[in-house]
């Protein structure tokens, strides 16, 4: 199977900026998924990376390199309503669809 | 307003209980899927379909029965299951399969005692 880390948890401060990183195995990758989840709540699609480079999207951001097998995800501005897990998804080109990393838990502080 | 419905959002049920979990997407989308989520585990997915065909089965005990009627609806049947299926079910839908962007209903929180 394919391996997929993340941070489990992390806490910033409201105002500040946070990164949140992703790494996964190279092998056969088609696309990177984030998603937002809060708690007792459906997953939300926040950002798309399949190329190289970073896609801005608002105060939220995703880089994505694809020779280091590695994404993160950049919060900017953060909000108290930003508190959330935030997953990594993987899109492989075998195979039918995403594998979930374990999701990191951010809690936003005032 | 959400694209993709749950029903019901809460289920408890004991071990010889039959019962059953509906989605409906409402985004004119022609693919679904069954995902479960356990405590401090990655989401999981259970099963795949595709213009209403089922495309990919992980393993999963048969004591989950996949059903596609049609590419709005979806359910999942359940028959003795164990306390360690307590988890979140979720469904997501998705334009075409084979790793579209996925849109998630709310989830089915289940409980077996």
């Amino acid at each position: 199977g394919q391996n997929i880390d993340q941070p489990t948890e992390m806490t910033a401060t409201e105002g500040a900026i946070v990164q949140i990183n992703c790494t996964y195995q190279t092998s056969g990758f088609n696309g990177l998924f984030w998603y937002q989840q809060h708690a007792g709540e459906a997953p939300t699609f926040l950002s798309y990376n399949v190329l190289d480079g970073l896609e801005e999207k608002g105060r939220f951001s995703s880089f994505l390199s694809r020779s280091k097998g590695y994404s993160y995800l950049l919060l900017k501005e953060l909000q108290m309503k930003d508190s959330a897990s935030y997953l990594c998804a993987v899109r492989f080109v075998y195979g039918q669809n995403f594998v979930f990393g374990p999701g990191t838990r951010l809690s936003v502080l005032p | 307003e959400t694209g993709v419905t749950q029903t019901p959002r809460h289920l408890v049920m004991g071990m010889t209980n039959k019962k059953s979990l509906k989605c409906e997407q409402h985004l004119g989308h022609n693919a679904m899927y069954w995902y479960k989520q356990s405590a401090k585990k990655p989401l999981e997915l259970m099963f795949v379909y595709s213009l209403e065909e089922r495309v990919e089965n992980n393993s999963v005990p048969s004591r989950f029965s996949p059903e596609c009627p049609n590419s709005s609806h979806l359910f999942l049947h359940l028959h003795t299951l164990q306390p360690e299926d307590s988890a979140l079910y979720l469904c997501a839908s998705s334009k075409e399969g084979g790793g579209d962007t996925q849109y998630f209903g709310p989830g089915t929180r289940l409980t077996v005692l």
